[in-house]
């Protein structure tokens, strides 16, 4: 069981490049995050999903933008990075209790 | 506004005595209360939870204390063992919503 996949594990992006980070879960929730976590601090919400269609901003959604066209996928689109975006960003699913399932994350680096 | 907050970034314990790890929260909304724990390049892993209608709840090495009105929770390991190093998370929720909030993490360590 694979549960949340997110690729890619590693990325350098320069300054103003765009890119998707990958988040796909198999356990068939509904609702899905987007979470960055900085050094020092904890796990700030950046989009959430409630089902396929339904996406909502979170704590720190400036510069990111969020998809949710299959129950699967959730991919989030930095469109112009910015060394702020320097961060671990971890993809959760949540099913019918309150525990998320994680991914194991996305190490970005924006030089 | 960080409404989940976990004071202490680290702790070391010796191997065999008790972790304590503490948490308090600004928010009287919230009413479910969560701790992960985290790997070095690893997403959090759900450790154990409790409700507000509990002042404690354990599972086996693990148990998390509820005081709703010093709106505080600990986690208590007993005993630590190596394996418990990581890094770990204090999470909460209000019951009508589906977004968790969490602390920044204490950084435990377990001495041989």
């Amino acid at each position: 069981n694979a549960g949340v996949t997110q690729t890619p594990k590693f990325r350098i992006l320069k300054i103003g490049q765009s890119m998707t980070l990958q988040c796909t879960q198999d356990m068939n929730h509904n609702y899905m995050y987007w979470y960055r976590q900085d050094p020092g601090m904890g796990l700030k919400l950046i989009y959430y999903s409630v089902g396929a269609g339904i996406t909502d901003k979170g704590e720190v959604p400036n510069g990111y933008n969020v998809s949710r066209s299959t129950t699967e996928d959730f991919p989030l689109r930095l469109e112009l990075a910015a060394p702020s975006q320097t961060s671990v960003y971890f993809c959760a699913s949540r099913g019918a209790n309150y525990g998320y399932t994680f991914g194991s994350g996305t190490r970005l680096t924006v030089v | 506004d960080q409404q989940v907050k976990q004071n202490s970034p680290s702790l070391s314990v010796q191997e065999g005595r008790i972790s304590i790890l503490n948490c308090d929260y600004t928010n009287s909304m919230f009413d479910y209360f969560l701790w992960y724990k985290k790997y070095p390049a690893e997403g959090p892993t759900f450790l154990i939870s409790i409700s507000s209608i509990k002042d404690k709840n354990e599972d086996g090495r693990f148990t998390v204390f509820l005081n709703k009105s010093a709106k505080h929770l600990s986690l208590h390991i007993v005993p630590s063992q190596p394996g418990d190093s990581a890094v770990y998370f204090c999470a909460a929720s209000p019951s009508n919503d589906y977004k968790l909030s969490f602390g920044a993490g204490t950084t435990v360590t377990v001495r041989a």
